[in-house]
């Protein structure tokens, strides 16, 4: 069974500073993950995938790593923005499905 | 284009009355999960349908059903319901083993 760590549970930085969340999986035979961005009461926004063959994705000031082999993923916000104030949660997809952990709750102040 | 969209939005039922919640995905795409969301956690992986057989079963009791329908479109059933099942109840779509789109949900509370 996949088991997803997210670290730190929370963060709160002023604006402009760089965030850096941590993500480990205990199933490296995953084929991508994905990192996902959720607002309070609301659905999951898809942010980031990077394939299994991937080490690194880039999405304007995101960037994701992946090191399959020991489980772990990182995602870095540049620049932070209290738009930015959310639930990141990470999913690395096996056997069809997504698994994932509780997610980092950030809070930019302004 | 139209996103995955979820029906009802928040629903209010009591103990052991049934529910059945709709998923209508991204044109195109074939494949329709479910996902359980209780407050506080991660979401925890219902099924999975692909073009309308099911491809994968989470840990729930068979109190949860689901199917999908000739236009890709799926219902999540459940009965008897218990205070516990009171979550969010998220649908996604997705291209096979691609980039799963998320809708709003429908938030579940069970009195």
């Amino acid at each position: 069974k996949q088991e997803v760590t997210q670290i730190p549970a929370a963060l709160s930085v002023p604006e402009g500073e760089n965030l850096v969340l941590n993500c480990s999986f205990t199933d490296s035979a995953i084929y991508n993950l994905q990192w996902f961005r959720q607002d309070p009461g609301k659905g999951l926004t898809s942010l980031l995938l990077i394939q299994s063959s991937q080490r690194e994705q880039t999405s304007g000031r995101l960037n994701a790593s992946l090191d399959k082999s020991s489980g772990r993923s990182t995602l870095y916000i540049a620049a932070s923005q209290p738009g930015d104030s959310a639930t990141y949660l990470c999913a690395p997809a096996n056997d069809y499905k997504l698994s994932f952990g509780a997610g980092t709750t950030v809070t930019v102040r302004a | 284009d139209a996103g995955v969209t979820q029906s009802p939005t928040h629903l209010i039922k009591t103990r052991g009355q049934q529910v059945t919640l709709r998923c209508s995905p991204i044109s195109g795409h074939k494949s329709v999960s479910w996902y359980q969301q209780v407050l506080g956690q991660g979401p925890q992986f219902i099924f999975q349908y692909y073009e309308k057989e099911e491809r994968g079963r989470g840990n729930f009791p068979d109190r949860f059903s689901a199917r999908q329908f000739p236009n890709y479109s799926s219902e999540l059933n459940v009965n008897a319901l218990l205070l516990g099942d009171s979550a969010l109840y998220l649908c996604a779509s997705s291209l096979l083993e691609n980039i799963q789109y998320f809708g709003a949900g429908t938030r579940l509370s069970v009195l």
